[in-house]
Parts: C-alpha cells; structure tokens; sequence
C-alpha cells in the first residue's frame, strides 16, 4: 500500500498565479481532506469531499476550489494567489475517524 | 467552538520520559487524536482517544484524557532521539456533522543524548 501521495513535492509560482495540487487516497479510503499549515503552526482545515461532493469547509476564501474524481483521488485549485497563500498544503484520506496525511506538497508564492 | 491549545516546546533526555500535554475546549462527543510531525514531513497519526475513554495504551504511548478538566497528555516511555519532532494535539467532533480535525500549534520535543 503506497499510502497517501501527493503531488508536486514542491511548487513555486507569482502573485496572481494559479495552482492545482494533486492528491491519491490510501488504497480503501473514500474520503479527502485537504489542509494549510503556514510555518510554525498547526494545519488548518480548507474542505473535505466525499462521494465527489464537497461536504463541509474550513474558514477559506473562495479562491480555494476542489474536486474529487470517482476513484477518491482529488484536486485543489488556488486562484489569484497571494504572498500569504505560501505554505505546506497537506491532504489527508479517510475511510472513518482516522485521518492519513500524505507528506504535503510546499507552495512558495513570490 | 472548538480549540486546541499546547505548550510549544518539551526537551528531555534520552530514556527519560515525555509527557506533552493539551487543553481543548469542546464539552460535545469528541475524538481526540496525537500526530508527530518531523522536519519537511507529513503527519503521522500516532494514536487516538474517544472522549467517553479515560486512558489508552499503545506499546510506549499512554493517552491520558481527564474530561472534567478537557485535559489530554500523551507519555512517551523510554524516550529516543528518534522521537525528536513536533507533536499536534487535534480534536473532532466526528459523527456530529463534523468532520475537520482542529489542531493545536504543536510542542517541539527535543531529546538529548
């Protein structure tokens, strides 16, 4: 079992700029949450999908949109980016209570 | 509403034992979970307690939960210095119509040789 991936590792981009980070699910698990966790904080909760609807959602902008496909893999979308936007983005799969993170994917908006 | 609150940093010796503590506000049914986090890492869940549960055991790991005070603590036994990382307290309230895990800012457990 390959565990949560994600991907790219590592993503540089512009002021205005858009990015899709990608994210597959621990074999089994139907359920994706995707998180942001600035420097030296703990992650904060963007939104969680679930049977490809969005289920519930964090205290973010509208500017972060997602997707879940029907194999459980999804997509997070950040538009207009800001200089606050850098951060490590961590997406995590479920099946019931427990979480799995993969190792996150480092964004750094210049 | 919910919050985790952690003291930010821990240092102990290596075959001492550790003891992280966390506060979380949120009287409802909740889950309370232990993540460790090391440099340039992901999380990895380390364990996780209901909060109708007073204790939970798991090899070195002891979950201690008191409800009245919404006081946990995870010990570590035996500490290594390959438990050197950041810990997360985080909380759910799963089954309540909500499914977000609300962490804490994390305690940096330095271990010395």
């Amino acid at each position: 079992d390959a565990g949560v991936t994600q991907s790219p590792t590592h993503l540089i981009k512009t002021r205005g700029q858009q990015v899709t980070l990608r994210c597959s699910p621990k074999s089994g698990h139907d359920t994706v949450s995707w998180y942001q966790q600035a420097l030296g904080q703990g992650p904060q909760f963007i939104f969680q999908y679930y049977e490809e609807e969005e289920r519930q959602r964090g205290n973010f902008p509208d500017r972060f949109s997602g997707h879940q496909f029907p194999n459980y893999s999804s997509e997070l979308n950040v538009n207009a980016l800001l200089l606050g936007d850098s951060a490590l983005y961590l997406c995590a799969s479920s099946f019931d209570i427990e979480q799995f993170f993969g190792p996150g994917t480092r964004l750094t908006v210049l | 509403g919910e919050d985790v609150e952690q003291s930010l940093f821990l240092s102990v010796r290596e075959g001492d034992s550790s003891v992280i503590n966390c506060t979380y506000t949120d009287s409802s049914s909740t889950y309370l979970y232990w993540y460790k986090q090391e440099p340039g890492a992901g999380l990895q869940l380390l364990t996780y307690i209901f909060s109708n549960m007073d204790m939970k055991q798991d090899q070195r790991l002891t979950v201690l939960l008191n409800k009245k005070d919404k006081h946990l603590s995870l010990r570590i036994a035996d500490t290594q210095t390959g438990d050197s990382a950041i810990y997360f307290c985080a909380e759910t309230l799963y089954g309540a119509g909500s499914y977000q895990l609300t962490f804490g800012k994390g305690t940096k457990l330095s271990v010395i040789p």
